[in-house]
């Protein structure tokens, strides 16, 4: 059984220019979660996707952008990249539909994304 | 302030020890509480995962929320050299998924 897979791994960019970033949730699970995690904190959410619609978002600007596709795959875009930016980005999944809000998230193990 | 506070540490203690890791909040709309385990260059792994207070116990670990005092712990017994890595405290409110967490402790368990 898969857990969530996320690609790529690592990843280099330059200021200015626009990343996209990859997540496959467990199997069996239709919600994922963006998270950011500067080094040495904690993951900062970014937003949620469930039913291919964004359902909640924490303290991001809109440079942050996701899209869910109908097999519950999502991608997080981010334009116009600052340095600030750099940062590990973990996806998360879990099943909405099969227990609400009662069942944890489960991450992959993320992006690294340096920007220069 | 932030919403949760953990101590950075690290903490180091011989192989055999019993650790203790403690967060801190303030929002008293949490209500699901978690820790996680993360090592090096990966993803955070759930341990943990409890809702409102009391005292869950799985395997070498036990997790206990206190609502009043508004105080979580997670206690590793028989600290074993693998137990090293970065504990993550996470917390949420009854609805949606957003975890808040802690900045994280570093466990250094010395063989």
């Amino acid at each position: 059984d898969a857990g969530v897979t996320q690609s790529p791994t690592h990843l280099i960019k330059t200021r200015g220019q626009q990343v996209t970033l990859r997540c496959s949730p467990k199997s069996g699970h239709d919600t994922v979660s963006w998270y950011q995690q500067a080094l040495g904190q904690g993951p900062q959410f970014i937003f949620q996707y469930y039913e291919e619609e964004e359902r909640q978002r924490g303290n991001f600007p809109d440079r942050f952008s996701g899209h869910q596709f109908p097999n519950y795959s999502s991608e997080l875009n981010v334009n116009a990249l600052l340095l600030g930016d750099s940062a590990l980005y973990l996806c998360a999944s879990t099943s909405f539909r099969r227990s609400s809000y009662n069942s944890p998230l489960h991450f992959g193990n993320g992006t690294r994304l340096t920007v220069t | 302030q932030k919403e949760v506070e953990q101590d950075p540490g690290p903490l180091s203690v011989p192989e055999g020890a019993i650790v203790s890791l403690n967060c801190t909040y303030s929002n008293s709309a949490f209500q699901y509480f978690m820790w996680y385990r993360q090592y090096s260059r990966k993803g955070p792994e759930l341990l943990m995962y409890t809702y409102s207070s009391g005292n869950k116990e799985d395997g070498r670990f036990t997790a206990q929320v206190d609502k009043s005092s508004k105080y979580i712990s997670l206690f590793i017994r028989d600290s074993q050299p693998s137990d090293s890595a970065t504990y993550l405290c996470a917390m949420r409110g009854e609805y949606g998924n957003k975890l808040v967490f802690g900045a994280g402790t570093i466990l250094r368990v010395k063989s």
